[in-house]
């Protein structure tokens, strides 16, 4: 199983961009990054995935270098919403049939006025 | 669409109890998982049905857990008899059957808070 290793906090002031990396040597050929979002009192929610390169959508952009053994959650202009805890993971699952997803500690963001 | 849902979202028994906590998925999603996170830990992965069948139980922590999900629709998790240490939030998440060419998106529910005093 890869492990992921994050920071466990980081300080922002609204309109900043956050980066979050990640690092997960043991990634496998087959893993996919998945970064998900926590807020208190909800379940985790996908923000995004990437294989390689960069992956951007309407919420983030992650930034994947040519070796996998790292990744960065980049947050365009944070806001105070955006105050949560951020998992990356890197997939266990069979190809076909999903799998369990592997949580470390997480980042707890906190997003200050 | 309706996410996934839990109950109840709250509860509070004592040791030695039965506690049943209830999962929907989102409809038409075949993959059912249960996690939990314990004070302090991180959330670990307990059990994966696809449908009604247990694909992965690797992560139930002891046979006091039961996990069924009859006609692959809702599934229910039972703590008989609940101990201290089960104390934690149970996620709930979903997913549809992968086609097969990237690990899929779960969704989540908001938890079950137990507490067993």
């Amino acid at each position: 199983l890869a492990k992921t290793t994050q920071p466990i906090s980081m300080d922002s002031y609204e309109g900043q961009e956050v980066n979050i990396t990640c690092s997960h040597n043991n990634i496998a050929t087959n893993d996919y990054i998945t970064w998900y979002q926590q807020f208190p009192s909800q379940g985790p929610r996908f923000i995004i995935q990437g294989y390689k390169t960069k992956v951007t959508n309407e919420v983030a952009s992650l930034f994947i270098p040519a070796d996998r053994k790292s990744s960065t959650l980049s947050l365009p202009r944070v806001s105070l919403s955006d105050t949560a805890v951020y998992y990356c993971l890197v997939g266990d699952a069979p190809y076909n049939q999903g799998g369990k997803l592997i949580f470390g500690q997480g980042t707890e963001l906190s997003v200050k006025p | 669409e309706a996410g996934v849902t839990q109950f109840p979202s709250h509860s509070v028994i004592e040791k030695g109890q039965t506690v049943t906590l209830r999962c929907d998925p989102i409809s038409g999603h075949d993959n059912l998982y249960w996690y939990r996170r314990v004070m302090g830990k991180e959330i670990k992965f307990l059990l994966h049905f696809v449908k009604e069948s247990k694909q992965d139980e690797s992560g139930m922590p002891n046979n006091r857990f039961l996990a069924e999900r009859t006609g692959g629709t809702y599934s229910t998790l039972k703590v008989q008899p609940a101990e201290l240490e089960d104390s934690g939030v149970y996620f709930c998440a979903s997913s549809q059957f992968s086609t097969g060419e990237r690990q899929e998106t779960q969704y989540f529910g908001p938890g079950t808070r137990l507490l067993v005093l």
